[in-house]
């Protein structure tokens, strides 16, 4: 059990291009969640898998983000033609059919130039 | 609409100092209340799941306590590796939603 692994921890890209991030869950998880976290506030909801399902997408994922999770394994947070605002930590976290701990990974940090 | 409230929003503690960060919270049926670490630039780091009230539950230098609308962070004679920002977050469940929402925080500040 290697924990919650995303990737890249660190990007850096220019308004209006696409990036995408991975997120690798604790192996058996089948609920998987994205978040995002900006500097003094805590993590808001993106949105929920379990299994291969998408169940819930918050208001704050515009039409511009997409998550997948091919096969319930890992999953993917694509976000196309960035904006400043979209600058901050994406959390991914998962858990299993108990619900009964809830794990992060390190994050992926965005900042859009 | 389900809501976390955390206090103080910042906190400075002389080593050995205890004290106690507070989370209140109004949800439409409590399903789990979970309390986290975040260090700067990490990830949080699950630290207690609490599902009724009364219910207590410790590690090491900490102790979650639960009533029936706030979560008590207990902190004992603290050191400065305690120091972070500490979240209270409640699990909203029903349907096919299944979400931690979170409050925004207590930085807690440890000196020597």
């Amino acid at each position: 059990d290697t924990g919650v692994s995303q990737d890249p921890r660190h990007k850096i890209t220019k308004r209006g291009q696409n990036v995408t991030f991975r997120c690798d869950p604790i192996s058996e998880h089948n609920r998987l969640y994205w978040y995002r976290q900006t500097l003094g506030q805590g993590p808001e909801f993106l949105t929920y898998f379990q299994n291969e399902a998408q169940l819930e997408k918050s208001r704050l994922l515009s039409d511009r983000f997409s998550a997948e999770r091919p096969k319930g394994s890992f999953s993917t947070l694509e976000i196309q033609r960035t904006e400043q605002g979209d600058s901050a930590m994406y959390l991914c976290a998962s858990t299993d059919s108990s619900g009964n701990t809830i794990y992060f990974g390190e994050g992926s940090w965005l900042t859009v130039v | 609409e389900d809501q976390v409230t955390q206090s103080p929003e910042a906190l400075r503690l002389q080593e050995g100092e205890s004290s106690s960060l507070n989370c209140s919270y109004t949800v439409s049926g409590l399903r789990g209340l979970f309390w986290y670490r975040q260090d700067p630039g990490k990830g949080p780091e699950f630290l207690f799941t609490l599902y009724s009230a009364g219910e207590e539950k410790e590690k090491e230098r900490l102790k979650a306590t639960l009533t029936k609308k706030e979560s008590f962070l207990h902190i004992t004679a603290p050191k400065p590796e305690d120091s972070a920002t500490y979240l209270c977050a409640v699990l909203h469940y029903g349907g096919a939603t299944n979400k931690l929402i979170f409050g925004t925080g207590t930085l807690l500040a440890v000196q020597p």
